[in-house]
């Protein structure tokens, strides 16, 4: 079975641009988060999307919006870009992504570079 | 303000002994402990982890121990092998609003010594 896949892996862009980020998570996974992770940090939480609808968002601006198709796949947007908007974005998916002990299964990420 | 700590960003250890690997946390809300592990040009991938009902679980050559009352928790790693070298990162699983999401330290960068 595919992993979590995410394209492109890596992608530039300059200040002003927008974005968008693919994810196709594992089959029969419906849960697609979206953690943002800036050299020398852990990932943080952006979205988690379930079911096509948005079940939360982390502390980031209203220039980051997401969504979630039918078939479970997601896109991030990102509008306006910044400097500091450079980082390694990472998709995780999970099956209902509620349960306390429920792993998440990441992809290797779509690193971005704005300049 | 950083809920979960790791306040050493990197480790060196012989093979063949123990790594242990430290994670502070500030929330007491949080009810699950993960640790993930990092190769570069990779996504994180789940290690082990432990419910906040717990203070040990052990999976092979990993264990966790999680300590309530100092909101610390620990990766044991026994005997470290030169293909654990990555970064290791902890998080914390809690509920926002009805939304799960895992807060994560800052990583700590293992690496085994042949």
């Amino acid at each position: 079975d595919a992993g979590v896949t995410q394209s492109p892996t890596h992608l530039i862009k300059t200040r002003g641009q927008q974005v968008t980020l693919r994810c196709s998570p594992i089959s029969g996974h419906k849960s697609v988060s979206w953690y943002q992770q800036v050299l020398g940090q852990g990932p943080q939480f952006i979205f988690q999307y379930y079911e096509k609808e948005e079940r939360g968002r982390g502390n980031f601006p209203d220039r980051f919006s997401a969504r979630q198709f039918p078939n479970y796949s997601s896109e991030l947007n990102v509008n306006a870009l910044l400097l500091g908007d450079s980082a390694l974005y990472l998709c995780a998916s999970s099956f209902i992504g509620q349960s306390p002990g429920e792993k998440l299964f990441f992809g290797s990420g779509t690193q971005l570079s704005v300049l | 303000d950083q809920q979960v700590k790791q306040n050493s960003p990197s480790l060196s250890v012989q093979e063949g002994r123990i790594s242990i690997l430290n994670c502070d946390y500030t929330n007491s809300m949080f009810d699950y402990f993960l640790w993930y592990k990092k190769y570069p040009a990779e996504g994180p991938t789940f290690l082990i982890s432990i419910s906040s009902i717990k203070d040990k679980n052990e999976d092979g050559r990993f264990t966790v121990f999680l300590n309530k009352s100092a909101k610390h928790l620990s990766l044991h790693i026994v005997p470290s092998q030169p293909g654990d070298s990555a970064v290791y990162f902890c998080a914390a699983s809690g509920l926002s609003g009805s939304a799960r999401q895992l807060t994560f330290g800052s990583g700590t960068q293992l690496t085994v010594l042949p």
